[in-house]
């Protein structure tokens, strides 16, 4: 079965800090892809950044980045330089064949 | 011009009622998907369609229909609505039955049943 967990149902961060946001996964499919999306309060579902599982090179997307550890099933997303508007659901994802399975989902608060 | 559109955005209806939700695609995508997001946000799929196909059907109450007319469209039918069923649906495309470049979103139907 596939499951994915994020440990942290809220986090906070400073304006202009940076956060890690926590995330593992298990699959049973060799082939797979993480993903995170970030859902604002507008609901819709935006993707943050992707990476291939059989790539070794962390995914990196402006201030987003991933510490992705393949060995321990983790993929971590931190937002370094954090703005206001990062504030948001944040939701680690793991996908193969027709289908995610997602997180719970973490809360990002930015403080002003 | 939306990528993928659902309508509509709100849909209150009561208990017993029967509604349906539509979407649609202009990317190109050959695979769709239908996600229902609780009130605890947990995000959780319930039908896969590929080329108008059924792929997944996630243990969903058989009061849920999926349709497909095109690989553009995917409507999703609900009978006998109940409380339970409250929740924001989400449609969403890929293309191929891999996810790898992940799902296009649509802006989601909040569902309230009373």
């Amino acid at each position: 079965a596939q499951t994915v967990t994020q440990s942290q149902p809220e986090m906070s961060v400073q304006e202009a800090e940076t956060v890690t946001l926590s995330c593992t996964y298990d699959t049973s499919e060799s082939d797979y892809y993480l993903f995170w999306y970030k859902q604002p309060p507008s609901r819709q579902m935006i993707l943050v950044i992707r990476q291939e599982a059989y790539k070794q090179q962390n995914a990196t997307e402006n201030r987003f980045s991933v510490n992705f550890q393949k060995a321990a099933k983790s993929f971590s997303l931190k937002i370094s330089d954090s703005q206001l508007g990062d504030a948001a659901m944040y939701f680690c994802a793991s996908g193969g064949t027709y289908k995610y399975i997602f997180g719970t989902g973490t809360r990002l608060k930015v403080l002003a | 011009d939306t990528a993928v559109s659902q309508t509509p955005k709100y849909l209150v209806t009561q208990m017993g009622n029967d509604k349906s939700i539509k979407c649609e695609q202009n990317l190109g995508h050959d695979t769709m998907y239908w996600y229902k997001q609780d009130s605890k946000k947990f995000l959780k799929i319930m039908f896969s369609y590929n080329n108008k196909e059924l792929i997944i059907n996630e243990t969903v109450p058989n009061r849920f229909s999926p349709k497909s007319p095109d690989k553009a469209h995917l409507n999703l039918h609900i009978n006998s609505l109940e409380l339970g069923d409250s929740a924001v649906y989400f449609c969403a495309s890929s293309q191929g039955n891999r996810v790898n470049y992940g799902y296009t979103f649509g802006s989601g139907t909040r569902l309230t049943v009373v």
